[in-house]
Formats: structure tokens, C-alpha cells, sequence
């Protein structure tokens, strides 16, 4: 299946700084990129939608401001987790869809992020 | 909002033996999606169903769509140490990877004891 690469795939944070997680599709073209969340034990909650070269649409009770977005290429999106406090502690994950019908969404490896 | 009902949470069972769990919804979706997640892992698409009554296979994998659009199941047979981990389903509305967010089951923990 088509590779999705997602970094880093852990980072520890002091609260209040801001981290970037990146998101890359490595062969093909991802229209769309989805940006989940998942606490331990739990299912995965989609955070927000992108697709390349919009806005992205944030799902009920995500804080565009908070959960800074962007998708600026069919290959690569950026989830930027700004202020973190300890309760933004999770499991991220992305995932990359491209044309056609077939082709279904793929998913990143995932970024454990630790606010301490 | 639409929810996913996925059973069993969780089974504990024998090397060899057959497992099957399953997922019914509230709501019509287009696509039934099985995904399996390791600990630490994203979750890796098992098998994907585009047809109500489809019935596909992936190796000792076989999972179903079901006919009114609401349910799907997926069975594993004859299984082994490296089977364990956590599967979810998901159902989407629309057709592939572009169409639609997934909405995802709970997921069912298997456990297999050698």
C-alpha cells in the first residue's frame, strides 16, 4: 500500500512551547489529509479535515487556534499543537488520501506527545 | 452524530482457535474499512468492502458487508501469537481516500495465548 510518513514519531514538550508534527505522503498524492487523536485505550477521534491549499475544517470542541493546521502540498501537512499543556498528552496520527476510488486513506505511524 | 457499535471489546483466546467480531452502525456508510493497530503504531487497513454484501478475503482474514449498509464483521481464522493487537472498523460515506473521514468502532482487543 501507499506510504504515509509522519514525524517525529515522539516528542516531549515543556508546557507552554508549540510542536510541530509532520505529515508526508511519499508516493502519491495526498488531496486529503485527516488528523486524528487517540488517548490511551480509546478509538481515534478525528481532530480536523484538510485538503491541499484550504483551509482546514476542525471537527466540534477542536480549537482552530490551538491545533494550527497546514497543508500547503499534495505531499506534506503540518499539525502544530501551540501552547501545549499536559492535557494535550496523546497519541497523533495522520492519514493521507489520494484520488480515485480505490484508493483509500493510509495512515502515518503516529506521534506520542508528552507535555510535561 | 453517527456511531459505531463494535463487539467484542476485547477476547482472549487459544493459539488455532477462530475469531470473529463485528460492527453495526445507526447509519447507512459506503465503505466498511478493518484496520489492525500495534501499541506505538498507526493503524495498517486490513480489508476494505465497497459493496453491500461483499464478502472479501485477505489470507486467514475475512470480512463482510453487510446487506442493509449498517453492519460488517470481520473473522480470523487459525490464530497466532503475532494476530494480537487492536482492530477497529470504520464505515465512511463516501468512496476512498479523499471522500470522507473515517468514523471509527471502539476497537477489539485480541489477546492469544500460545
Amino acid at each position: 500500500g501507499a506510504v504515509v510518513s509522519q514525524h517525529p514519531s515522539w516528542v516531549i514538550c515543556k508546557s507552554g512551547t508549540s510542536v510541530k508534527i509532520e505529515c508526508r505522503s511519499l508516493d502519491f498524492q495526498a488531496t486529503t489529509m485527516f488528523w486524528y487523536r487517540q488517548f490511551p485505550k480509546q478509538s481515534l477521534m478525528l481532530m480536523a479535515t484538510s485538503n491541499e491549499g484550504s483551509k482546514a475544517t476542525y471537527e466540534q470542541g477542536v480549537e482552530k487556534d490551538k491545533f494550527l493546521i497546514n497543508h500547503a502540498s499534495l505531499t506534506l501537512s503540518t499539525l502544530t499543537v501551540t501552547s501545549a499543556h499536559p492535557e494535550d498528552s496523546s497519541f497523533y496520527i495522520c492519514s493521507a488520501g489520494g484520488r480515485g476510488l480505490d484508493t483509500e486513506a493510509f495512515f502515518g505511524q503516529g506521534t506520542r506527545l508528552t507535555v510535561v | 452524530g453517527q456511531q459505531l457499535n463494535q463487539s467484542p471489546q476485547s477476547m482472549f483466546i487459544q493459539e488455532g482457535e477462530d475469531v470473529s467480531m463485528n460492527c453495526t452502525s445507526s447509519s447507512i456508510f459506503n465503505t466498511w474499512l478493518w484496520y489492525k493497530q500495534d501499541p506505538g503504531e498507526g493503524p495498517v487497513l486490513l480489508i476494505a468492502l465497497y459493496k453491500a454484501g461483499e464478502l472479501t478475503s485477505n489470507g486467514r482474514l475475512t470480512a463482510q458487508f453487510g446487506i442493509t449498509r449498517k453492519d460488517s464483521f470481520l473473522n480470523i481464522s487459525a490464530s497466532i501469537p503475532s494476530d494480537v493487537g487492536i482492530y477497529f472498523c470504520a464505515g465512511q460515506l463516501g468512496y476512498g481516500g479523499s471522500q470522507g473521514n473515517l468514523i471509527f468502532g471502539k476497537g477489539t482487543k485480541l489477546s492469544v495465548k500460545p
